[in-house]
């Protein structure tokens, strides 16, 4: 199975201020064929299913505000939510189907200093 | 837009099976494409991927669960259900279901629709 780890598992940040979120793959998750990277990352606020973000590392879900981006390739990629709003308090998850069983990184808390 | 329901008992005795409904509405579980899958979450825990369907009836079980996991498409009823053999206390946790979307083009698969998810305990 590939191992989805998440760094930092919790993260403070200031109204209006930078987060961000890494989050490393055991393997690649970057597909020859097609050039893309099939990790996703997912928004989970309390009591709420999570919510897709991002896929293939980099695209926006549709709707999601343009403050939340993704980078990397191969196996290091990154979150950033460029201007951290109160809506955005939730626990992040990364996500890889490149390979199955698809498999989900811990979490990483997101919440205000 | 799609939404999703689960529905099922919320406690099941040690030993028993673990039966669990997903109503979809807004869209059609015969759709090619999507598959249609189930996702659990123990509390305070992260995510573990249980399985999908397509709508043709073929599926893809995570392996670590491949021995007590069934799940099967009602395209009639526009439902997908989900059944677990033999639970512990170690499948406690809720359960969502969730639609998923396959990208032809570039390839990839994501949870796009999510239900609200169903607490399971295990109990006797």
């Amino acid at each position: 199975d590939i191992v989805m780890t998440q760094s930092p598992e919790y993260l403070a940040v200031s109204l209006g201020e930078r987060a961000t979120i890494n989050c490393k793959s055991s393997r690649t998750v970057l597909d020859s064929s097609s050039n893309n990277n099939y990790l996703a990352w997912y928004q989970q606020k309390p009591g709420q299913p999570p919510k897709l973000l991002i896929y293939w590392a980099s695209t926006r879900e549709s709707g999601v505000p343009d403050r939340f981006s993704g980078s990397g390739s191969g196996t290091d990629f990154t979150l950033t939510i460029s201007s951290l709003q109160a809506e955005d308090v939730a626990v992040y998850y990364c996500q890889q189907c490149y390979s199955s069983p698809w498999t989900f990184g811990q979490g990483t808390k997101v919440e205000f200093k | 837009q799609v939404q999703l329901q689960e529905s099922g008992p919320g406690l099941v005795k040690p030993s028993e099976t673990l039966s669990l409904t997903c109503t979809v509405s807004g869209g059609s579980v015969s759709s090619d494409t999507y598959c249609w899958s189930w996702i659990r979450q123990p509390a305070g825990k992260g995510l573990e991927w249980i399985g999908y369907i397509f709508y043709s009836g073929s599926t893809n079980y995570n392996a670590s669960l491949k021995s007590r996991v069934t799940i099967s498409v009602d395209t009639s009823k526009n439902q997908f259900s989900l059944k677990l053999t033999s639970v512990t206390a170690a499948d406690t946790a809720v359960y969502y279901c969730a639609r998923l979307r396959w990208d032809t083009s570039g390839g990839g698969f994501w949870f796009d629709s999510w239900g609200q998810g169903t607490l399971v305990t295990v109990s006797s």
